[in-house]
């Protein structure tokens, strides 16, 4: 089945700086790469998806990276404010498997 | 719409014990799953439905069982806890595609087994 490794685990970064978490996964058949925030107490949420036949996505601050050849894509968070602080996870397809997540901390 | 709701949000067991979580969702989608939450291990699929009366296993089936009678519910039981089933359970759902699309996530059932 899929594997999906996610890296880093935890990441601090000061306000305004860049963050950037990043995945490998294992199915070249995946078309499919979701990334989830998750914020304390709740469920995640989609915050921005890409599929196969697009290699990079941006919504205002986020934007998606995807390398079929290395099977590596990246999530990307520009200019980051304090409410960007909460739980990422990346996923493929087949069947969604999600990586371990990245507890991103912003500092004021 | 309310979306995707979970019921209890929390809940304590003893080992053996059996209980049901609920799940219930508004939006007509197709596709329903169940996701267990462990620290370090990310979420893993336990069971999931791309339709009523069709249910499969996912990643972690073990100790699980599930029904999908209508489109709206998908319940899943734990018929003997164990300590091991201690995680945050997530049930989450999603058009017809669901593997390829968006899933909406509830808010999450914590159960501790002691």
């Amino acid at each position: 089945g899929e594997n999906v490794e996610q890296h880093p685990s935890t990441l601090s970064v000061q306000e305004g700086d860049s963050a950037v978490i990043k995945c490998t996964y294992s199915d070249s058949a995946s078309n499919y790469f979701p990334w989830y925030k998750q914020e304390l107490g709740k469920g995640p949420q989609l915050i921005i998806d890409i599929r196969s036949n697009v290699g990079e996505k941006k919504d205002q601050r986020i934007a998606v990276t995807l390398n079929k050849t290395a099977k590596h894509f990246s999530l990307h968070i520009t200019e980051t404010q304090p409410e960007d602080s909460a739980v990422y996870f990346c996923a493929a397809s087949i069947k969604l498997s999600f990586g371990a997540g990245t507890t991103v901390t912003v500092r004021a | 719409n309310a979306g995707v709701t979970q019921t209890p949000k929390f809940q304590v067991l003893k080992t053996g014990q059996s209980m049901t979580l609920q799940c219930a969702q508004d939006m007509n989608h197709e596709y329903m799953s169940w996701y267990r939450q462990d620290p370090g291990m990310g979420l893993r699929l336990i069971h999931y439905s791309v339709g009523a009366g069709i249910t499969d296993q996912g990643e972690v089936p073990n100790g699980y069982n599930v029904s999908r009678s209508t489109t709206e519910d998908f319940p899943l039981r734990l018929l003997s806890a164990a300590p091991s089933q201690t995680s945050v359970y997530f049930c989450a759902s999603s058009t017809l595609q669901g593997l390829s699309e968006k899933l909406f996530f509830g808010s999450g059932t914590q159960l501790s087994v002691l």
